[in-house]
Order: C-alpha cells, then sequence, then structure tokens
C-alpha cells in the first residue's frame, strides 16, 4: 500500500513480556517518528530517525524502550520487561523531510499489558 | 509545562456555529506549524500547515502569531463531520526534527 503500515494491530502482552512492534513507512521517506498515545492525550513524542540514523531518542522512557531502523526503510520499536503503564497505542509516522513537512501516520498498535 | 498547551475542551456547539480553538507554544526555536485532526480510535491526519501571514482553507481559518507564540484554528459554519479532536503541532529541525504534538482540544457537533 502507500501508506504507512503498522503490525500488529492490537498486542496483548503479560507484564514482564518482551514486545517489538513494526513500522513501514511510506517509501522514499527519510523521517521516521514514534509516539506514544494514551487515551484521551496526545501523542508523546518518543524517538527520530532520518534514514537509519536515530538522531533525537529523548522521548524514550525508559531504558526498557529501544528503536531501531537498520536500513533506513523499516523500523522497530522494541519495549522489554512490559510494565502496565506501558499501555497504549504506538504511533508511527513518516515524512519526506523531517518536521517541514505533513507527518503521515500509520493506523497504529494497540498495546494492553495485562 | 508541556511544550505545547491547548485547552481540552470538549466543546460542545450547534451545527452551523462558529467555534475557535487557541494554542500555545513555549519554545521560541519552533519552525513549523500545522493543526492536525483525529478521530475516535484512528490515527492524526493533516487539516492545514499554518502561516506566518495566515491561512485559510474553505470554513477553517488558521492564524499564527510568533512573538506570543500562540496559535488558533477557526471553524465557521460548522459541520456534523467536524466533530473531532484537533491537535495543535508544533516542530523544530536543526540537527534533528521533533514533531511535538499538544494533547488535543474535543469538539462536538450537535444537530
Amino acid at each position: 500500500g502507500a501508506g504507512v503500515s503498522q503490525s500488529p494491530r492490537y498486542k496483548v502482552a503479560k507484564r514482564g513480556q518482551d514486545v517489538a512492534l513494526r513500522c513501514d513507512p511510506i517509501s522514499g521517506h527519510v523521517s521516521l517518528f514514534w509516539y506514544q498515545q494514551a487515551l484521551g492525550q496526545g501523542p508523546e513524542f518518543l524517538t527520530y530517525f532520518q534514514n537509519e540514523a536515530q538522531l533525537d531518542k529523548s522521548g524514550l522512557p525508559s531504558d526498557r524502550f529501544f528503536a531501531e531502523r537498520p536500513e533506513g526503510s523499516v523500523s522497530t520499536l522494541k519495549i522489554q520487561r512490559t510494565q502496565q503503564e506501558d499501555s497504549a497505542v504506538y504511533l508511527c509516522a513518516s515524512s519526506s523531510r523531517g518536521g517541514q513537512t505533513e507527518a503521515f501516520f500509520g493506523q497504529g498498535t494497540r498495546l494492553t499489558v495485562v | 509545562r508541556k511544550e505545547v498547551e491547548q485547552d481540552p475542551g470538549p466543546f460542545n456547539v450547534p451545527e452551523g456555529a462558529t467555534v475557535a480553538f487557541n494554542c500555545t507554544y513555549s519554545n521560541s526555536a519552533s519552525q513549523s506549524f500545522f493543526w492536525y485532526r483525529q478521530d475516535c480510535r484512528k490515527e492524526p491526519k493533516l487539516l492545514m500547515s499554518v502561516y506566518s501571514s495566515g491561512n485559510e482553507d474553505g470554513r477553517f481559518t488558521a492564524q499564527l502569531n510568533r512573538a506570543s507564540q500562540y496559535i488558533s484554528l477557526l471553524i465557521r459554519d460548522s459541520k456534523l463531520s467536524d466533530s473531532a479532536t484537533y491537535l495543535c503541532v508544533v516542530s523544530r529541525y536543526s540537527s534533528a526534527s521533533k514533531i511535538i504534538f499538544g494533547s488535543g482540544t474535543r469538539l462536538s457537533i450537535r444537530p
């Protein structure tokens, strides 16, 4: 498809389990962002990639969160030893030119930690 | 204090009314400004960019005041389909890009 694709759409994890969330950005988009959105809140910035380089990871809430984009295309957000407070929708967005142009979002992965 | 602040609402207005949302941002290095719309359980989508001179797109008008670090969105002749959450967005891009979202303002249009 032509849009940003995220998988899985829904994930239920037991507390302490590791999870991996995948994002396929729009082809050719050099910029990729990850956000965490809790119910009733706006998306909170997690991290930013320009091609394969992770230029900003200031929003990652703890060292249990790790993101990579090894070939400058697909990105994976990994959460180790999940906690209940990690339950949220994780949104991925891509753009052609960082923050200067429209960011296109995937439909998100809804993570529930039980 | 959050970097982008919005009135969370909800705003509940009748169809045909004019409604305005405000947003303030704290980082003077912010360079680009946008309004996004998010429907319930959907992803955010760009509504319009906000330019220094102000801009209009049909029933929607956006204004930017850099001196006061203030952004606004005006919706005229509101429709039922305008019911959504409106997200104020600012970005800056020096060595890295950062796109920051406000918490959103909920708008509900009643018949």
